[in-house]
């Protein structure tokens, strides 16, 4: 079946350095989405793409559609400490609504 | 609006018993799935409906049974648990399947 493959899985870094974490696929997606996850809670949209080559920002995110439709990489500028959680990107291949999400990357940041 | 809503929160059950986790939305999406979420294999799809009606499986569907017969609710019912059910499951919902799903807050079950 489909596979998402996610890295790094984990990440410790300090605060005010800047993040960069990809998934990549064997399976073209027509969207790919970014989410993240707190302790004890559901996964919240970050970012979503829609278009190879795409490159998308949130505040100190950035994410890009790769231009194979097969990757995606989320970037996170100058982190602070409520960055920290689990990152997760997801891939959909067609208009069925069948969302597939990769491992995830635990981020940790030292004040 | 109330987003997308899981009951119960958390929930012990005995090998062997049935149980149906509920999830209801009041966004009028018409996307809905079910994920379960273990440690370190990130969310991995159980079950999922493009409309009233409509289901398909997912990457997981074995023991598990869905059915959609309004637009606002997805129920997920376990025929009968096993330890290897004992997960922390997440209900989600988009309004077009281009746009990006809203999670659930979570089903914490715990299997004995």
């Amino acid at each position: 079946g489909q596979q998402l493959n996610q890295s790094p899985q984990s990440m410790f870094i300090q605060e005010g350095e800047d993040v960069s974490m990809n998934c990549t696929s064997s399976s073209i997606f027509n969207t790919w989405l970014w989410y993240k996850q707190d302790p004890g809670e559901g996964p919240v949209l970050l970012i979503a793409l829609y278009k190879a080559g795409e490159l998308t920002s949130n505040g100190r995110l950035t994410a890009q559609f790769g231009i194979t439709r097969k990757d995606s990489f989320l970037n996170i500028s100058a982190s602070i400490p409520s960055d920290v959680g689990i990152y997760f990107c997801a891939g959909r291949t067609s208009n069925t609504g069948k969302l597939i999400f990769g491992q995830g990357t635990t981020l940790q940041v030292k004040p | 609006n109330a987003g997308v809503t899981q009951t119960p929160k958390f929930q012990v059950l005995k090998t062997g018993q049935s149980m149906t986790l509920q999830c209801a939305q009041d966004m009028n999406h018409e996307y809905m799935s079910w994920y379960r979420q273990d440690p370190g294999m990130g969310l991995r799809l159980i079950h999922y409906s493009v409309g009233a009606g409509i289901t398909d499986q997912g990457e997981v569907p074995n023991g598990y049974n869905v059915s959609r017969s309004t637009t606002e609710d997805f129920p997920l019912r376990l025929l009968s648990a096993a330890p290897s059910q004992t997960s922390v499951y997440f209900c989600a919902s988009s309004y077009q399947g281009t746009q990006g799903y809203t999670f659930g807050s979570g089903t914490r079950l715990t299997v004995v």
